[in-house]
């Protein structure tokens, strides 16, 4: 069945540091994927996402390029901030489903 | 709402006891979703409502679970003589229609301990 891994953490870092999660699918078809955020005592929010092939999401400085080739999709944010301390999930879908499949997540602390 | 309203945020309960978890979905979402988010398991999908019918219950991971949806709203999780196992973070979220092109809006979450 469809499944996303991503790249177990935590991760700890200093701020203005860059930051790379990585994050790679298993699916029928050509899902849609999605970065998922988690602040402290908050609910999941969407971070950004891509339907399509080469499609790059983007938001809050953070980036994800859909890599169909290499059945990726990388978040990536150059100079991360203390408020960047969160945790982030990878999720994908069918096209025209959903139901989400989600990586196990990756808590990021960033000292400032 | 403004939001995804979640009700309670947190339940202690006791090992055997019956549960009701409450969601309040963003007005007008007719797209209702549970997940559970648990240590070691990630984030598991429970069931979806469109409207008040749930075409896919298959998370569900047992018959102790059940939910049901009123008027196209409000949606609560029940979970009769809950175990320990049951300890979990559930999930609600909402969207504007089955598809996903806009991502789900996701409550707060009601965190659950069986003791």
């Amino acid at each position: 069945g469809d499944s996303v891994t991503q790249m177990e953490g935590p991760v700890t870092l200093s701020e203005e540091a860059f930051l790379t999660i990585n994050c790679t699918y298993t699916a029928t078809g050509y899902p849609s994927l999605f970065w998922y955020v988690q602040y402290p005592g908050e609910g999941l929010q969407l971070l950004l996402k891509a339907t399509k092939a080469d499609d790059k999401g983007s938001n809050k400085g953070f980036e994800a390029t859909y890599r169909k080739e290499t059945t990726s999709f990388h978040l990536e944010k150059g100079s991360v901030q203390v408020s960047d301390s969160a945790v982030y999930f990878c999720a994908s879908t069918r096209s025209n489903d959903y139901k989400l499949s989600f990586g196990a997540g990756t808590t990021v602390t960033v000292r400032a | 709402g403004a939001g995804v309203s979640q009700s309670p945020s947190n339940k202690v309960t006791e090992k055997g006891k019956d549960v009701e978890l409450r969601c309040d979905p963003i007005s007008g979402h007719t797209a209702l979703y549970w997940y559970r988010q648990s240590l070691g398991q990630g984030l598991e999908f429970l069931i979806y409502f469109q409207g008040n019918s749930a075409p896919d219950k298959s998370g569900l991971p047992s018959d102790r679970f059940s939910a049901e949806r009123t008027g196209g709203s409000v949606s609560t999780l029940t979970i009769q003589r809950t175990q320990q196992e049951d300890s979990a973070v559930y999930l609600c979220a909402s969207s504007l229609g089955w598809g996903l092109e806009g991502g789900y809006t996701f409550g707060s979450g009601t965190r659950l301990t069986v003791v």
